[in-house]
């Protein structure tokens, strides 16, 4: 079955522990990329990716860090969480450019104390 | 700057009528736009898909307009049942690069049965 999956599903930190949301796509997509979702603010880009090696800023990259080793894995890295970064996350690919129709993953929510 | 406007306000429709959802977009000529449909809690779905020379698209229950001179396109639920309550989000392409998809706030739709 083609899909997104991530991981963990649901997490509960304190600020200041590293953390890492995993993000693998079974579908050989191209284009990866981490949205944030926030009560009235939608659906905010993170980072993305045009390919293995290749990542850049989205709109809200602050706090934020990622990597592209392997085609299929798209991790988001939190350094130092803070409670601002509470929120829900989604990874999403597509096949070639950004502005296809992207495939979600299920989300992560993500509560920093 | 580019905009994207959809009825913040959440629209309740008795089961059986029709649902119309309204996408306004400000400052630029998308090529195409994108429709989803997120529940609560998961990853937005893709539904549709209309380009700027396609006046109308349609799948089983759902029809997309695509009013390049209005700015706007409208999304049509017919029949509409309970399950189709969720929250649809219009997705205009901004244009090449590699920046992904802006998404509007969208639109919660409640069927009432």
């Amino acid at each position: 079955e083609a899909q997104v999956t991530q991981n963990p599903r649901y997490l509960i930190t304190v600020t200041g522990k590293k953390l890492t949301v995993t993000c693998s796509q079974n579908m050989n997509h191209e284009y990866m990329s981490w949205y944030r979702q926030d009560p009235g603010l939608g659906l905010r880009q993170i980072y993305y990716s045009m390919n293995v090696e290749v990542t850049d800023k989205g709109d809200v990259p602050e706090g934020y860090k990622v990597s592209r080793k392997e085609k299929r894995n798209f991790p988001l890295i939190l350094e130092s969480p803070s409670p601002n970064q509470t929120s829900l996350y989604f990874c999403a690919s597509s096949y070639g450019t950004a502005q296809e129709t992207q495939y979600f993953g299920p989300g992560t929510r993500l509560l920093v104390l | 700057s580019q905009k994207i406007e959809q009825n913040s306000e959440a629209l309740n429709i008795q089961e059986g009528k029709t649902a119309t959802l309204t996408c306004n977009y400000t400052n630029y000529s998308p090529a195409y736009l994108q429709w989803y449909r997120q529940d609560p809690g998961r990853g937005p779905v893709f539904l549709l898909l209309i380009r700027e020379n396609e006046k109308e698209k349609r799948k089983e229950r759902l029809k997309v307009t695509f009013d390049t001179t209005l700015k706007q396109s409208l999304f049509h639920i017919t029949a509409s049942q309970p399950a189709d309550s969720a929250t649809y989000l219009c997705a205009p392409h901004i244009g090449g690069g590699a920046d992904g998809l802006t998404f509007g706030k969208g639109t919660h739709l409640i069927i009432q049965p």
